[in-house]
C-alpha cells in the first residue's frame, strides 16, 4: 500500500515571501500521479497542482510550483509571493495510474500541513 | 463549474441514532467518494462508488454503509452512530479516468453526543 508523509504539521510565512511544503511518499509503482490540494478555513478543498510521474518537468501553476524528485520519492510545493489567501491546510495526495478494486482511482492523502501567512 | 453539495454543514446526533449524510454532484461524474477528515490523520476513504448501485470499501468502512440509487447522489449511512464517529465528512466526485482530479463538497461536521 502507498503511504504519503507530510512531516510539517504547521508552517508560517511572511506575506510576499516564499515557502516550501514537504511531501514524501512510498510506492513500488512506476506510474502514478501526485497532487497538492488546498483547504481554506471553512471552505471547500480545491486542487492546487498536479504532477504526472512520467513527466520529468516540474509542474507550475502561477505562484505554485513543485519540486518532483522521483528517485527520492519527494514532491514538495513551493508557494512564491505568499498572499493572505494562501493560508490553509495543504494536503499532498498520491494516486496510482492503475485502477484499484472495481476500477476507481483512489487518492491516498498525507496528514496535511497548516500554513499561516503573516501580514 | 463542477458543484458538489452536501446536505448539511453541521449536524448533531445522539448515540445510537441512524444518520444519513447526502451528497449530490451536478456534472454526471461516474465516481463518488466519502472521506472522513480528522485532525492529525488527514483524509481517510470510507467508501466509494463507481456506478449506480456499485460500491467498494475504502480504508475505514466499519460502522458505515452507503447507497447510490441515482448517478448524481451518494449517501453515507451511520446505522447506529457512536461518539467515535464525530468527525468532518467530505464527499468528492470525479469523471473517472487516469488523471482527473476529485472535486470536493464543503463537508459536514458531525457531532455525536
Amino acid at each position: 500500500a502507498q503511504t504519503v508523509t507530510q512531516s510539517q504539521p504547521e508552517m508560517s510565512v511572511q506575506e510576499a515571501e516564499t515557502v516550501t511544503l514537504s511531501c514524501t511518499y512510498d510506492t513500488s509503482e512506476s506510474d502514478y500521479y501526485l497532487f497538492w490540494y488546498k483547504q481554506p478555513p471553512s471552505r471547500q478543498m480545491i486542487l492546487v497542482i498536479r504532477q504526472e510521474a512520467y513527466k520529468q518537468q516540474n509542474a507550475t501553476e502561477n505562484r505554485f510550483s513543485v519540486n518532483f524528485q522521483k528517485a527520492a520519492k519527494s514532491f514538495s510545493l513551493k508557494i512564491s509571493d505568499s498572499q493572505l489567501g494562501d493560508a490553509a491546510m495543504y494536503f499532498c495526495a498520491y494516486r496510482s495510474a492503475y485502477p484499484s478494486g472495481a476500477g476507481s482511482y483512489q487518492l491516498t492523502f498525507g496528514k496535511g500541513t497548516k500554513l499561516s501567512v503573516i501580514p | 463549474d463542477v458543484k458538489v453539495t452536501q446536505s448539511s454543514r453541521y449536524l448533531v446526533k445522539r448515540t445510537g441514532e441512524k444518520v444519513f449524510l447526502e451528497c449530490v454532484q451536478d456534472m454526471d461524474h461516474e465516481n463518488m467518494f466519502w472521506y472522513r477528515q480528522d485532525p492529525g490523520l488527514g483524509l481517510r476513504l470510507i467508501y466509494f462508488s463507481y456506478d449506480v448501485k456499485m460500491k467498494e470499501k475504502g480504508d475505514i468502512p466499519e460502522g458505515y454503509s452507503v447507497s447510490r440509487e441515482k448517478k448524481e447522489r451518494f449517501s453515507l449511512i451511520l446505522e447506529s452512530a457512536s461518539t467515535n464517529q464525530t468527525s468532518m465528512y467530505l464527499c468528492a466526485s470525479n469523471v473517472g479516468g487516469t488523471y482527473y482530479e476529485q472535486y470536493f463538497g464543503p463537508g459536514t461536521r458531525l457531532t455525536v453526543t
